[in-house]
């Protein structure tokens, strides 16, 4: 099974802060990287899906970077604002199981106003 | 828009019961899934299927059935519920079996007594 380590698991920042988080997954056995914003009594929401190295995507304030030879994905926001708090979830489909999503444990972020 | 339904949102159950879990798309995607989300883990994939008469287990299949009888439906039966079952359970579908970002149903938090 995949293992697929998100860091840190939780994070306290300023309103107008920047911050990122990083997501880990096994560099030998990879096809493609999500990751997925989840709100409070909400279901997750799709940010971005990842494949090629040096992947870069942005959506507003937020981006990632991904570099599958390390194995690893960074999230970006900045200028973080209070409803940036949510948990952040990264997943990981390996190759040949295309199938497959392996979520990590998620970066829980409050913004505090 | 209906997206990914689930229900029922709540449900308490005592051990040995069976139930079903509720889960339609109205996207026509081909893939739908079942995860579930316990403290301090990530969503955990219980069974999938890539299209109408297509399952497949995922990492926690144990204890849980699903069929495919159409594109939109897919239910989850637990057969004996045990305590361990206890978690929050999140239908998720995409368009493709392969490719693309997951949509989340809203979620249906299960207690085993």
């Amino acid at each position: 099974i995949l293992n697929v380590e998100q860091s840190p698991q939780s994070l306290h920042v300023q309103e107008g802060d920047s911050t990122n988080f990083t997501c880990s997954f096994p560099s030998s056995n990879f096809y493609a990287l999500h990751w997925y914003r989840w709100e409070t009594a909400k279901s997750p929401e799709a940010l971005f899906v990842m494949t090629l190295n040096g992947d870069e995507k942005k959506k507003g304030r937020i981006s990632a970077t991904l570099n599958t030879k390390e194995g690893y994905s960074y999230l970006y926001i900045k200028g973080s604002q209070p409803e940036d708090s949510a948990t952040y979830l990264c997943a990981s489909t390996p190759w040949g199981g295309y199938n497959k999503l392996i979520f990590g444990a998620g970066t829980r972020l409050a913004v505090h106003p | 828009n209906a997206g990914v339904t689930q229900t029922p949102k709540f449900q308490v159950l005592k051990t040995g019961q069976s139930m079903t879990l509720q889960c339609a798309q109205d996207m026509n995607h081909e893939y739908m899934s079942w995860y579930r989300q316990d403290p301090g883990m990530g969503l955990r994939l219980i069974h999938y299927s890539v299209g109408a008469g297509i399952t497949d287990q995922g990492e926690v299949p144990n204890g849980y059935n699903v069929s495919r009888s159409t594109t939109e439906d897919f239910p989850l039966r637990l057969l004996s519920a045990a305590p361990s079952q206890t978690s929050v359970y999140f239908c998720a579908s995409r368009v493709t079996p392969n490719t693309g970002e997951l949509f989340f149903g809203e979620g249906s938090r299960l207690t085993v007594l």
